[in-house]
């Protein structure tokens, strides 16, 4: 089954303003994690929710977590140029965590 | 911050041939994966590995790869005799493996068959 789809697939918007990129699952799930990747980059770690945990921050960045709805939204705020990246969620299915599986990812263009 | 390493970041072969990527993973960390992405697309699970043996393994990762741990420092992936379609980047990662844990990816090799 496929885990992680996020949603919008791409989103355009002016420098300081909000990003909200959302991603829903199917499994159930012990931790969700948000990754940003530059283009020809590698993953870098942005921030992990743990299954019983709602919401965390990380600087301008806000995750939340609802295991009811299988659903994780990250909001980056007060956008900068340097955020233009791809973002994705990747869930390890609950039972184990040896391995984690991407979503499809949300590419964020932050215009100056 | 201690990072995941890996060489070579950029290598082009011929197809059927051979090819060895190279991972160092954080030093004090016990799982170890495996992962690709093809130009555009997704970040596809390869393989995982803990305590010297593959844990689990997606369909991608047939009998054409295999991975290593040939020392104890650093963690290989083998792809015996390579496709055009094996052209992507892949990514080393590494865990620690605590409830929680945080998976680091190393820079990524770039593989291109020609």
């Amino acid at each position: 089954s496929q885990q992680g789809e996020e949603d919008p697939q791409a989103l355009s918007i002016q420098e300081g303003e909000n990003a909200t990129m959302n991603c829903s699952y199917k499994t159930s799930i012990n931790n969700l994690q948000w990754y940003r990747q530059n283009s020809g980059r590698g993953l870098v770690h942005l921030i992990l929710i743990r299954s019983n945990e709602r919401e965390k921050h990380s600087g301008r960045l806000r995750v939340t977590l609802d295991t009811s709805k299988k659903s994780s939204s990250l909001l980056i705020t007060a956008s900068r140029a340097a955020d233009t990246a791809s973002y994705f969620c990747a869930t390890d299915a609950s039972g184990g965590y040896q391995k984690v599986t991407f979503g499809t990812g949300t590419k964020l263009q932050v215009i100056p | 911050e201690p990072e995941v390493t890996q060489t070579p970041s950029h290598q082009v072969t011929q197809m059927g041939q051979e090819v060895i990527l190279r991972c160092v993973p954080i030093s004090n960390h016990l799982y170890f994966y495996w992962y690709r992405q093809i130009l555009g697309q997704k970040v596809e699970f390869l393989v995982s590995f803990y305590n010297n043996e593959i844990s689990e393994k997606s369909e991608i990762f047939d009998d054409q790869f295999s991975v290593e741990r040939p020392d104890g420092s650093n963690f290989t992936l083998k792809i015996r005799s390579t496709k055009l379609e094996d052209s992507a980047m892949y990514f080393c990662a590494s865990s620690d493996g605590s409830f929680g844990n945080t998976i680091y990816f190393g820079e990524g090799s770039w593989l291109t068959v020609v």
